[in-house]
């Protein structure tokens, strides 16, 4: 099976970067996706197509791909911010994985 | 606005079997392939079955193949998760979601654009 690898835990201040990483070795031809999930909820949909963002999503989410490994950044976080983030992506054998995730901490 | 609302989740005995539901609406149902991705308490998501948009090719991940059958009626916008021979390790959130899908240079790529609150699932005896 294709296996994507996260942080699990990212921790920054108030207005500050946060950066979470993902790699896996299909990421130089496939692309990634990040998922926002706040406790108790459903997944959402930040970046799609490694660097797209959907309709509804605040411009600090951002997002790269180099290589293996896939970037989600959120400039200037916020307290609503917290949440898990889990990267997801397909392999050439059609594997659709999701990473382990990322809880990201804003405080 | 799209939506997407599952039921039919609840508490089941090993080797017992459960039908899920998820209503669709806002969009046009019939032109989206849809899945139903999982997840366990404390675990990451995890897909579990796609359906392309006229039914007429299904996917499963190993873990439920010959276990699970996902379909949908495209006449009622409703996607549908048949499971059977249920186990301890089937237990978890089950969402229905809306896929994207699309040709790339090394195939396709498919994701998920819109999910469901979810139903929870608990196999236990």
């Amino acid at each position: 099976s294709y296996e994507l690898t996260q942080p699990p835990s990212v921790s920054v201040s108030p207005g500050q970067t946060a950066r979470i990483t993902c790699s896996g070795n299909a990421l130089p031809k496939k692309c990634a996706y990040w998922y926002q999930q706040k406790s108790g909820q459903a997944p959402v949909l930040v970046i799609y197509e490694d660097s797209k963002r959907p309709s509804g999503i605040p411009e600090r989410f951002s997002g790269s791909s180099s290589g293996t490994m896939a970037t989600l950044t959120i400039s200037g976080a916020q307290v609503e911010d917290e949440a898990d983030y889990y990267c997801y992506s397909t392999d050439s054998s059609g594997n659709l994985e999701f990473g382990g995730g990322t809880k990201l901490t804003v405080l | 606005e799209v939506q997407l609302v599952e039921s039919g989740g609840g508490l089941v005995q090993p080797g017992g079997s459960l039908r899920l539901s998820c209503a669709a609406s806002g969009f046009t149902f019939s032109r989206y392939w849809m899945s139903w991705v999982r997840q366990a308490p404390g675990k990451r998501l995890e897909w579990v079955a796609n359906i392309k948009h006229d039914g007429s090719d299904k996917y499963y991940v190993d873990s439920v193949k010959g276990r699970f059958t996902i379909s949908r009626d495209n006449a009622k916008n409703s996607l549908f998760l048949q499971m059977k021979s249920l186990r301890a390790e089937d237990t978890a959130v089950y969402y229905c979601a809306r896929g994207f899908i699309f040709r790339d240079e090394s195939g396709y790529e498919y994701y998920f654009d819109y999910w469901g609150q979810g139903t929870l699932v608990t196999v236990s005896s």
